[in-house]
């Protein structure tokens, strides 16, 4: 399976900054996601980030709050703006190996104060 | 509507037992089932998965089954041991689209030397 890097591994902020994400995989891949997962919560798909195109959002989550970048076939970016701290949560990317299953990366660990 | 959902929160078993963790799943269109294992400050890693028109799949020490006509999943771990103690997630994969995978809440193993 892909090896997967996320950075920061872990960060805390202030309440009205923003954060990026990296997101970089060690090999070409279709389709990158992102998920949120809430303190002792499952995970949650934010969007779907699509190489040369824009995200796909899923119900909830806006571009405006969560923009993604996708300039490639092996990296992408989240950002979570104007950050408050019912942000703080796990920030996962994952990749498919084009037989639909999903590989993650470690996370992010956000703190928002 | 889509959802995943465990059974039980919490189980607690002897070194050396068998687990047995439940999911329920909604949506009968689903055609692809994954279990992943989220290890204390580290993302999900895949277990073991099933498509649907398999009702049983084996690895080591885990056996997957599909149960779709009441719309079961399980997750059978052998011969327990300290190291599987962490977060079991369901997911199913809905088709059609952005194949997305739809996780149940998850339930935490806690195995007692």
């Amino acid at each position: 399976s892909a090896v997967i890097s996320q950075k920061p591994s872990r960060d805390i902020c202030q309440r009205g900054t923003s954060l990026t994400i990296q997101c970089q995989v060690d090999s070409q891949v279709t389709m990158m996601f992102w998920y949120r997962q809430q303190p002792g919560q499952s995970l949650t798909l934010i969007a779907t980030a699509n190489q040369g195109s824009e995200a796909t959002y899923e119900s909830g989550f806006v571009i405006d709050k969560f923009p993604i970048s996708r300039p490639n076939l092996t990296f992408s970016t989240l950002t979570v703006s104007n950050m408050s701290p019912e942000d703080s949560s796990i920030y996962l990317c994952s990749v498919d190996d084009s037989r639909d299953t999903q590989y993650f990366g470690p996370g992010t660990r956000l703190t928002v104060l | 509507g889509e959802s995943v959902g465990l059974h039980l929160p919490t189980l607690s078993v002897q070194e050396g037992d068998n687990s047995i963790i439940n999911c329920a799943y909604s949506n009968s269109a689903s055609d692809y089932f994954i279990w992943y294992k989220q290890e204390s400050g580290k993302g999900p890693q895949f277990i073991i998965d099933i498509r649907s028109n398999m009702d049983k799949r084996q690895g080591q020490r885990v056996t997957v089954l599909l149960n779709k006509t009441v719309k079961h999943l399980s997750l059978q771990i052998a011969a327990t041991q300290p190291g599987d103690s962490a977060v079991y997630f369901c997911a199913e994969n809905i088709p059609g689209g952005s194949e997305k995978l739809v996780f149940g809440k998850g339930m935490k193993l806690t195995v007692n030397p």
